[in-house]
């Protein structure tokens, strides 16, 4: 079974600051990975999808990365703003269903 | 629609009962799963629904848990006999294809007391 490790559990940083999620994965044969945010109380919310051919992903001041042999995903934050608080989530999706990772609790602190 | 639509939002249900959470997906989309989260935790995975059936029910953790999917569109998750341990946020997420992303439902927050 695909499991989906994210490192840290929680992160508090100054706004304006640059900063990366870590997400790893055991098994390389992945169809997609999808980066999502949550805001407490709320659902899902879609923030980049990379599909398996595909090394990264860019949206705004968000950059997801891919590497496949590593077992690896990052998602980069340029220039962090006290709305970004929420948690992350990282899916993996192998042809089966979603895994997902605990997620990682982001603050950022005006 | 535009989204996948949960209802209810919130769902309070004494030990014992038993409670429907319906899921509407986008129009079209052929994949449909729920999802359980529980506080602090990723969702997990109960059950997949290609068209009508149930292509992956491996997720459900016991008997008391049943989901359908009658006409390929709007999905009901039914829990028979509901325990406190069934507290959580019941997620719904719908997918046109293996490649094209999950768009996730707002959820439906189960409190069982």
């Amino acid at each position: 079974k695909q499991e989906v490790t994210q490192i840290p559990a929680a992160l508090s940083v100054p706004e304006g600051e640059n900063l990366v999620l870590n997400c790893s994965f055991t098994d390389s044969a992945i169809y997609n990975l999808q980066w999502f945010r949550q805001d407490p109380g709320k659902g899902l919310t879609s923030l980049l999808l990379i599909q398996s051919s595909q090394r990264e992903q860019t949206s705004g001041r968000l950059n997801a990365s891919l590497d496949k042999s590593s077992g690896r995903s990052t998602l980069y934050i340029a220039a962090s703003q006290p709305g970004d608080s929420a948690t992350y989530l990282c899916a993996i999706y192998s042809g089966y269903a979603l895994n997902f990772g605990k997620g990682t609790s982001l603050l950022v602190t005006p | 629609g535009a989204g996948v639509s949960q209802t209810p939002s919130n769902k309070v249900t004494e030990k014992g009962k038993y409670v429907e959470l319906r899921c509407d997906p986008i129009s079209g989309h052929t994949a449909l799963y729920w999802y359980r989260q529980s506080l602090g935790q990723g969702p997990e995975f109960l059950i997949y629904f290609q068209g009508t059936g149930a292509a992956d029910d491996s997720g459900l953790p016991n008997d008391r848990f049943f989901a359908v999917r009658p006409e390929g569109s709007v999905s009901t998750l039914k829990i028979q006999r509901t325990e406190r341990g069934d507290s959580a946020v019941y997620l719904c997420a719908s997918s046109s294809d293996r490649d094209g992303g999950y768009t996730f439902g707002s959820g439906t927050r189960l409190t069982v007391v």
